[in-house]
C-alpha cells in the first residue's frame, strides 16, 4: 500500500493564481482531511470529508474548496492565492468510527509559496 | 475552544538519555494520538492511545483521560529521534482533532 499520496510536493504561485493539491489514499478510509501547518506551529484543519460526496469546513476554510467524488481522492483547491496561504499542506485519512477518530495517516506534505 | 499545552517546548538531549514529553488538555480527552515530524517534514503516527499505556520499542505512551493528560516516554534516545513531537485529540464536543504546538527534540551525538 502506498498510503496517502500528495502532489505536488513543492509549488510556487503568484498572487491571484489558482491551483489544486491532489490527495489519494489506497487504504479504503472513509475519513479524509486537509491540514495546513505554518512555521513553528501545529496543524490546523481546513476541510474534512466523511465519505464520497460529503465534505465540511474545518477551522480555517476561507480561500479553499474541496470535493470528494470517490473514496480514494480528496483534492484541495486554492482560488485566488494570497501570501497568507503560504504554508505546508498535509492530507490525511483515518478509518475510525466517527470523524476525528481512528489512527490518522498523513501524506508527505505539499510546500506552497505564494509570492 | 480547547487548549492544548505541550511541554517542554524545546528539549536537547545527549544520545542515550531518556526523556518525558507531556500533553495537557483543558477539556475531556478522547482519541489521543502522538505524532513525530522528522526533520524532513514527514508526520508519522507513533501511538493511537485513547487511554492506558502502550509501548513500541524504545517509545511508550500513557494517557490518563480522566485527568486530561498524556505522556510520551523516549528511552535511550538516538539522533534519529530528533524532530517535533505533536499530540492531538478530540476534546469535549469537538468533531475534529486539536493539535498541540509541539515539542522540538534535538538529540546530539
Amino acid at each position: 500500500n502506498a498510503g496517502v499520496t500528495q502532489t505536488p510536493k513543492f509549488r510556487i504561485l503568484k498572487i491571484g493564481q489558482s491551483m489544486t493539491l491532489q490527495c489519494t489514499q489506497d487504504m479504503n478510509h472513509n475519513y479524509m482531511y486537509w491540514y495546513r501547518q505554518d512555521p513553528g506551529m501545529g496543524l490546523k484543519l481546513i476541510y474534512y470529508s466523511v465519505g464520497a460526496g460529503i465534505t465540511d469546513k474545518g477551522e480555517v476554510p476561507n480561500g479553499y474548496n474541496v470535493s470528494r467524488s470517490t473514496t480514494e481522492d480528496f483534492p484541495l483547491r486554492l482560488e485566488l492565492a494570497a501570501p497568507s496561504q503560504t504554508s505546508v499542506y498535509f492530507c490525511a485519512s483515518s478509518s475510525g468510527q466517527g470523524i476525528g477518530t481512528g489512527e490518522l495517516f498523513f501524506g508527505e506534505g505539499s510546500r506552497l509559496t505564494v509570492l | 475552544g480547547i487548549q492544548v499545552e505541550q511541554s517542554p517546548p524545546d528539549l536537547i538531549l545527549q544520545e542515550g538519555a531518556n526523556s518525558t514529553l507531556r500533553c495537557n488538555f483543558s477539556d475531556s480527552v478522547n482519541n489521543l494520538q502522538w505524532f513525530h515530524q522528522n526533520p524532513w517534514g514527514q508526520l508519522i503516527n507513533l501511538f493511537y492511545i485513547p487511554s492506558g499505556t502502550k509501548q513500541n520499542g524504545r517509545l511508550s505512551a500513557t494517557t490518563v483521560a480522566t485527568e486530561r493528560y498524556s505522556l510520551l516516554y523516549i528511552s535511550s534516545s538516538q539522533t534519529t529521534d530528533s524532530g517535533v513531537y505533536f499530540c492531538a485529540s478530540l476534546a469535549g464536543s469537538a468533531r475534529q482533532l486539536t493539535f498541540g504546538s509541539g515539542t522540538q527534540l534535538t538529540v546530539l551525538p
